[in-house]
């Protein structure tokens, strides 16, 4: 299994309050990226980071910020948690090449009150 | 904008049985399509990739195609069992391999 874990892996937080998740890789890949699974509606990228400081936005970027000061650690923040928000979100990393997959963390479930 | 379709949502098959899951995608302008299986509660496991140049790939009971001038891919299994059962995504892959998935098919083998 790819190296790769999350944390927290189940929080329970309150309308406008900030929420940051970590994604912490040991496979020293390049490519890194956040996804949200709601029911209905598979995956979706939140925002992707293809080295130290380079990210970029996915296709529901809107209330989530990144930052990624090391290759190994990815982390996701929202800025002011909504109810719309609840989902569990994905981690997942990848050397980037269009030849190799994307490996997928365990996932966190985020409940906003 | 690409979307990804699924078709059957869900599908309950008898063990044994062998089993097409169906994809398809409105951009041909693909890098590749990916299958990965998702079982309940549990992060996704990658099981086929077929690059945008090639047809087909095959691991194990497991047979997925692309077809990319009709933005289609299917994902074949062979003889199916109950741990077959899962959730079976399928995703394309654009420019830095991000993903767009489909909204999966859900399988149950019933033994």
């Amino acid at each position: 299994d790819a190296g790769i874990t999350q944390s927290p892996r189940h929080k329970v937080t309150e309308t406008g309050t900030p929420v940051t998740l970590r994604c912490h890789q040991t496979e020293n890949h390049r490519y890194m990226y956040w996804y949200r699974q709601d029911p209905g509606h598979g995956l979706r990228l939140i925002h992707y980071s293809y080295g130290v400081k380079d990210t970029d936005k996915g296709e529901v970027s809107d209330g989530y910020s990144v930052s990624r000061s090391k290759t190994e650690d990815f982390l996701l923040t929202l800025e002011s948690a909504t109810s719309s928000q609840t989902s569990v979100y994905f981690c997942a990393i990848s050397p980037g090449q269009s030849q190799e997959t994307q490996y997928f963390g365990p996932g966190t479930r985020l409940l906003v009150l | 904008k690409q979307e990804v379709t699924q078709i059957p949502a869900a599908l309950s098959v008898p063990e044994g049985e062998n089993l097409v899951l169906n994809c398809s995608f409105t951009d041909s302008a693909i890098y590749n399509l990916q299958w990965f299986r998702q079982d309940p509660g549990k992060g996704l496991t990658s099981l086929l990739l077929i690059q945008s140049s090639q047809r087909e790939q095959t691991s194990g009971r497991l047979n997925a195609s692309l077809d990319k001038s009709s933005g289609r891919s299917t994902l074949y299994i062979a003889a199916s069992q109950p741990g077959d059962s899962a959730t079976y995504l399928c995703a394309s892959g654009g420019y830095g391999n991000k993903l767009v998935f489909g909204a999966g098919t859900i399988l149950r083998v019933k033994s």
